[in-house]
Order: structure tokens, then C-alpha cells, then sequence
């Protein structure tokens, strides 16, 4: 199965909201995440990462939050704007070159 | 652009034709990775180059498949005989590093769209 999950499949906010979207892993080995943004009809563009020896990263209006005593990653995104629709995907890299990839959640923003 | 590339974007083929598309990685990138997405899933590692030695395959990699990356830059993924089964969107990775972990950003292509009718 799948090591890396989504609390949620789906998530509406607000225009100028902030949002936060939620992923769980299960392997306590995974030492770097990647959040990535994947737009319709293109590839996953990577937005922000984080390794294991740290609990926050700070991006462009974006925020990556490690917990690693709950295995819990999280991206937030501040003021959220219509072009930030599109599926978000959190990918842990397990001990090896290779990422695994959740199924993702879709954020919709309302105007 | 200097982004990962694939070629080409969309391609519909009849069942049990062969198809082969093309990435050329960012160029200064020595890693290269094949993924598969099917609608609705996250992408599913296929396989892995480090500059023209592939690395792993996965086992979702069948015998139709094959890839290569003769001279540590562009890469090839050809399906032979392809099967309804293989519709998917075919993404593309590189990135750079040395060692057995995976640690520096991958950059992803915009795919190629495959269609078995």
C-alpha cells in the first residue's frame, strides 16, 4: 500500500484565505518531503521541501510543518489566490532516490 | 526553457502498436526518473537513471517496457504492444546529487498523455 496519504480529498477556501493542507506518512525512515502542485492537463511542479532535521520551512506564501513524532506533514498556503487551484501532492522519499507520491488533494478556491 | 521536456505531449495509438517518447532531462541534472499517473492517483515510480546506468525498475515496469539513456542525457521509454491498460500520463523527473538518497528537489516534465484504443 501507499505510504504517504491525505487526510483529505478535497478542500474549498475562500479567495484570500489561507489554506492548509494535511498528509500523513507512515514510514519513519522518509528523511525528505516535496510538496508539489499539479495543474490540469500538466506535470506536478514542485513547490517547496522539507528534510527530516526540521519542523518548518518557509517559502513565497507558503509554509511546510513537520511533525515527525506523528509522522504529519502539512503545506499552507497564505491568501489564497484563484491560480492556486489545482491537486497538491506530498511525496516522502524513503531511504532511496525514489518518491512516493499520495493521492493527493484538490483545492478549490472561491471567488 | 530550460524545464525538463518530454515529447510528445499527447499520442493516441491502436492496441498492440509500439510507442516511444523522448525526455530530455534540465542538462546539468546526472538523475533521471520515469513515472506513471493514472486519473485521479499520484505518480507511480516506474525507473531510475543515474547519467546512462538505470538503476531500478520497478515492478509495475512489464517486459513491453523498456528505457534507456544511451549517453547520460535524453531518455527513451518505449512500450511495445501496448494495452489499454498502459493509458496513463508518462512523467519525466531529473535531478541532480550523488549518492544512494534522493536529496535535492526532482523537477518534473509536463508528461506525455497516452491513450490505447
Amino acid at each position: 500500500g501507499e505510504s504517504v496519504g491525505l487526510h483529505l480529498p478535497t478542500l474549498s477556501v475562500q479567495e484570500g484565505d489561507n489554506s492548509i493542507i494535511n498528509c500523513a506518512y507512515s514510514n519513519s525512515a522518509s528523511d525528505y518531503f516535496i510538496w508539489y502542485k499539479q495543474e490540469s492537463g500538466k506535470g506536478p511542479q514542485f513547490i517547496i521541501d522539507i528534510r527530516s532535521n526540521m519542523d518548518k520551512r518557509q517559502g513565497q506564501r507558503v509554509t511546510v510543518l513537520l511533525n515527525k513524532t506523528v509522522k504529519h506533514l502539512s503545506l499552507q498556503i497564505a491568501a489564497t489566490q484563484p491560480g492556486d487551484s489545482a491537486v497538491y501532492f506530498c511525496a516522502e522519499n524513503m531511504a532511496d532516490y525514489k518518491l512516493s507520491f499520495g493521492a493527493g488533494t484538490t483545492v478549490t478556491v472561491r471567488a | 526553457d530550460t524545464g525538463v521536456s518530454q515529447d510528445p505531449r499527447h499520442k493516441i495509438t491502436k492496441r498492440g502498436q509500439n510507442v516511444t517518447f523522448r525526455c530530455d532531462p534540465i542538462s546539468e541534472h546526472n538523475r533521471l526518473y520515469w513515472y506513471r499517473q493514472t486519473l485521479g492517483q499520484g505518480p507511480e515510480f516506474l525507473t531510475y537513471f543515474q547519467n546512462e546506468a538505470q538503476l531500478e525498475k520497478s515492478r509495475l515496469l512489464s517486459d513491453r517496457f523498456s528505457a534507456e539513456r544511451p549517453k547520460g542525457s535524453f531518455s527513451t521509454l518505449e512500450i511495445q504492444r501496448t494495452e489499454q491498460g498502459d493509458s496513463a500520463m508518462y512523467l519525466c523527473a531529473s535531478s541532480s546529487g550523488q549518492g544512494a538518497r534522493l536529496n535535492t528537489e526532482a523537477f518534473f516534465g509536463q508528461g506525455t498523455r497516452l491513450t490505447v484504443v
